[in-house]
């Protein structure tokens, strides 16, 4: 099946700083990603939506200004948290939807830990 | 708002035995249901995909059942291994309005599988 790529797989910061997450289609292009977040026995929750080209669109409760996703590529998405906090760290997930048949693939996850 | 619940929470079951995880929905208006599978800071694994015109589907040993009218999905493992062991993810698209589509999770079902 299709590769979805994200980096870093794992990653800790300290509290105020900045934290960027790539989330590549390696094999595929991907008209859209969608970026979800799952805090321990939780189920996913979706975060937003984001087009190749356009503005992503944002959950209800998401912060866009906190959580600021870029799809500049059809082939790359990235989230930045920015002025992280602990609360923050959570399990962040990328899932593409390929070009032709609207399928999805989920990358392997980026555990943020914000100390 | 769809709500997606899986019974139960936590599963141990010992080395050979067959088992069924539960899965239920409540918006019945759903474009197809998958199965995954999460190992401990991973992402998803795709086990099986059912559209909402099929009632069942088959992988190895796996096996789910789609009943749409009543909100239930099962997943039924044969003669579980160790390796099973990991948490497993119900999902479902549903429509969610000007011709986009919207994934909602349950919490899981953890499975541990004694040798």
């Amino acid at each position: 099946g299709a590769v979805v790529s994200q980096h870093p797989s794992w990653v800790i910061c300290k509290s105020g700083t900045s934290v960027k997450i790539e989330c590549r289609s390696l094999d595929f292009q991907a008209t859209t990603m969608f970026w979800y977040r799952q805090f321990p026995k939780q189920s996913l929750m979706l975060m937003a939506t984001s087009n190749e080209g356009s503005k992503a669109t944002y959950e209800q409760g998401v912060e866009k200004d906190k959580f600021l996703i870029n799809h500049a590529s059809l082939t790359l998405s990235t989230l930045t948290v920015t002025s992280a906090h602990p609360e923050d760290s959570s399990f962040y997930i990328c899932s593409a939807r390929t070009r032709d048949t609207g399928e999805l693939f989920f990358g392997e996850g980026s555990r943020l830990t914000v100390l | 708002k769809q709500e997606v619940t899986q019974i139960p929470a936590a599963l141990s079951v010992p080395e050979g035995e067959n088992l069924v995880l539960n899965c239920s929905f409540t918006d019945s208006a759903i474009y197809n249901l998958q199965w995954f599978r999460q190992d401990p800071g991973k992402g998803l694994t795709s086990l099986l995909l059912i559209q909402s015109s099929q009632r069942e589907q088959t992988s190895g040993r796996l096996n789910a059942s789609l009943d749409k009218s009543s909100g239930r999905s099962t997943l039924y493992i044969a003669a579980s291994q160790p390796g099973d062991s990991a948490t497993y993810l119900c999902a479902v698209k549903g429509y969610s309005g000007a011709g986009s589509y919207q994934l909602t999770f349950g919490k899981g079902t953890k499975l541990s599988v004694i040798p």
